[in-house]
């Protein structure tokens, strides 16, 4: 059964903090995707992935293989880091399998 | 601006109403796709077409209809809906299935009354 689980469910940091947020999936896929969706529903993605190591300004996202696990890391968090981050793993060709998503809230 | 625009961003339908929802991407993707995001629960995939043509339909009721006139745009045409279809609607587009970031739309609340 494909699948893709995320941790924490809910997560709150002051300002600064560094965050992780882990997602596990099971064999056969393609490539991982993390994604953002803001309150209202828009979602961005943020990075894709199927090895190693992929960094946007304060953003990370790692994939380890043999584990079968991806994390996202955001530095230096910020409130606007606020967000639903959602984790998805392309299996076979097409089809994408969503985590549930990790609510993230920074606080001043 | 992803590009990937949807209407309407709101959606108010009886259970004997029709309404059709739009999605119009301006990327030169060849693959547009049809998510719905329930309360709580995971995003789920609904229909995947490629160069115009459906290539997965994730078991979704008959109720639902996709249509894709062309690789610019998708509908999905809503006729008897329940409350439970309550919910957003999210567009995506890639270059093709299973190439490349997936580009998405900013959703069209559905409430199904």
């Amino acid at each position: 059964k494909n699948e893709v689980e995320q941790s924490p469910q809910n997560l709150t940091a002051q300002e600064g903090e560094f965050i992780t947020i882990n997602c596990s999936y099971s064999v056969g896929i393609s490539a991982l995707h993390w994604l953002q969706q803001h309150p209202g529903g828009g979602i961005v993605s943020l990075f894709m992935l199927s090895s190693g190591k992929k960094k946007h300004g304060r953003l990370i996202a790692t994939i380890n293989i043999q584990e079968k696990h991806s994390s996202l890391h955001i530095t230096a968090s910020h409130p606007r880091d606020s967000a639903v981050y959602i984790c998805a793993a392309l299996y076979n060709t097409d089809k994408l399998i969503f985590g549930t998503g990790t609510r993230l809230q920074v606080f001043p | 601006e992803t590009g990937v625009t949807q209407t309407p961003r709101h959606l108010v339908m009886g259970m004997t109403n029709k309404k059709s929802l739009k999605c119009e991407q301006h990327l030169g993707h060849n693959a547009m796709y049809w998510y719905k995001q329930s309360a709580k629960k995971p995003l789920e995939l609904m229909f995947v077409y490629s160069l115009e043509e459906r290539v997965e339909n994730n078991s979704v009721p008959s109720r639902f209809s996709p249509e894709c006139p062309n690789s610019s745009h998708l509908f999905l045409h809503l006729h008897t809906l329940q409350p439970e279809d309550s919910a957003l609607y999210l567009c995506a587009s890639s270059l093709r299935t299973g190439v490349g970031e997936q580009y998405f739309g900013p959703g069209t609340r559905l409430t199904v009354t």
